[in-house]
């Protein structure tokens, strides 16, 4: 969905770099999510926000933070990349009308060697 | 927490038949149930979804089941097309209901051979 953009699209680095991928969306929508996709297992919430002062932990937080800069975007961080991090992320938004109404962004690829 | 079974992960049917996709789910408090599809290389997009006040719901050649005693759920999808090729991703809502939190089942690879 073009109203929800993900930067980088595909990303290739070593351990214990830091990563930071980016999401921005046109649609206005208040809420913000984070996703992991890995094979056999789905997606998987890493943090969601609900505006700007309100962020909350997923199920799987543990060695990613996030930062939601505008009502419009809202950044992943990996501290210290490690090759399990490997996978397909996923940033989402929903709106108050419908709050589990999500419209996804096209993924970022991310690579970790 | 909620917890969401999907199968078949993969399923391959020829074009013109039907395919039907299955959920469970564990936390009866959930009320809403939308089903996603991925397409190669791109996000996944809602396609259809269920609350927990209606049995069926129909949108064309898809449709959506839920049994709430038994807490499943299934989308069906009649007369598949080779553009139907996709990966499908059921969902469940996770209690309490202001949290906008889906939990998502593993996917279902479905192949529609011309």
């Amino acid at each position: 969905d073009a109203d929800v953009t993900q930067t980088p699209r595909n990303r290739i680095t070593k351990t214990g770099k830091r990563i930071m991928l980016e999401c921005s969306q046109t649609k206005g929508h208040d809420r913000m999510y984070w996703y992991r996709q890995d094979p056999g297992l789905g997606l998987r919430l890493i943090y969601y926000s609900f505006d700007v002062k309100d962020i909350n932990k997923g199920e799987i937080s543990d060695g990613y933070s996030v930062s939601r800069q505008a009502q419009a975007k809202f950044s992943l961080s990996l501290e210290s990349a490690i090759p399990n991090q490997t996978a397909l992320y996923f940033c989402a938004t929903s709106d108050g009308g419908n709050i589990y109404e999500q419209y996804f962004g096209p993924g970022t690829r991310l690579t970790v060697t | 927490g909620e917890n969401v079974e999907q199968h078949p992960s993969t399923l391959s049917v020829q074009e013109g038949d039907s395919a039907v996709i299955k959920c469970t789910y564990s936390d009866s408090a959930s009320n809403y149930f939308p089903w996603y599809k991925q397409e190669l290389g791109k996000g996944p997009q809602l396609i259809i979804d269920i609350r927990s006040n209606v049995g069926e719901k129909k949108d064309q050649r898809i449709a959506v089941t839920l049994n709430k005693t038994a807490k499943h759920f299934s989308l069906h999808i009649t007369e598949t097309q080779p553009e139907d090729s996709a990966v499908y991703f059921c969902a469940a809502s996770e209690p309490p209901s202001n949290t906008g939190k889906l939990i998502f089942g593993q996917g279902t690879t479905l192949q529609v051979k011309p």
